[in-house]
């Protein structure tokens, strides 16, 4: 099954313990994206990559990494979590190098950071 | 830089009735823009996009869309709402090089909270 696939689900973690939330695609897509999606903000994007070893600032990167060393996989780093980064984490890909095709969603992941 | 601006967080209406959502950019540069929605409890789901031709675009269900360059606008309307339409509905614009590709980042809006009323 064509799928975006985040691991945790759901993590409850304390100030300035390092995560990784893991993001994987099985359909060969080139764009991926890290959103986070707060009540009264929206969507907001983290980190970018348009192609293997590719990537960018979304408008929202201060307090993350990201890296992407092969094309399936996209993992979030939080080197020192805050309670601010407590949100609704989406991992997302689409086809093509640019985000004009249809984008496909990981089912999330709610991080909450005490 | 560029920016999105959703002018209503929640829009009420009863069913059958037309609704409008509106959604304003701010872009020194030629966009893509998309419509996006959250049906509840579900990930986003693309709605329809502009990116060239003609200025009004279409989905699948019923909902339209028109780029309006002069007034940095891409509001979504439906001549008639279901039930099933009730959703949270969030405009996105990408910019694009002048040769027509985009830079690669997506800004969405806040969100606009469509609830169809029987």
């Amino acid at each position: 099954e064509a799928q975006v696939t985040q691991n945790p689900r759901y993590l409850i973690t304390v100030t300035g313990k390092k995560l990784t939330v893991t993001c994987s695609q099985n359909m060969n897509h080139e764009y991926m994206s890290w959103y986070r999606q707060d009540p009264g903000l929206g969507l907001r994007q983290i980190y970018y990559s348009m192609n293997v070893e590719v990537t960018d600032k979304g408008d929202v990167p201060e307090g993350y990494k990201v890296s992407r060393k092969e094309k399936r996989n996209f993992p979030l780093i939080l080197e020192s979590p805050s309670p601010n980064q407590t949100s609704l984490y989406f991992c997302a890909s689409s086809p093509g190098s640019e985000p004009t095709d249809t984008q496909y969603f990981g089912p999330g992941t709610r991080l909450t950071v005490l | 830089a560029q920016s999105v601006t959703q002018l209503d967080s929640q829009v009420p209406v009863f069913e059958e009735a037309p609704v409008e959502l509106r959604c304003n950019y701010s872009s020194s540069v030629s966009v893509y823009l998309f419509w996006y929605v959250q049906y509840p409890n579900q990930g986003l789901q693309l709605l329809l996009k502009y990116l060239s031709g003609s200025t009004l675009v279409e989905s699948i269900n019923g909902f339209e869309a028109e780029f309006n360059k002069s007034q940095t606008s891409f509001h979504l309307r439906k001549p008639s709402v279901h039930i099933s339409d009730t959703a949270e509905y969030f405009c996105a614009v990408s910019l694009t090089h002048a040769g027509g590709t985009s830079y690669g980042k997506l800004t969405f809006g806040q969100g606009t909270i469509l609830t169809v009323h029987p």
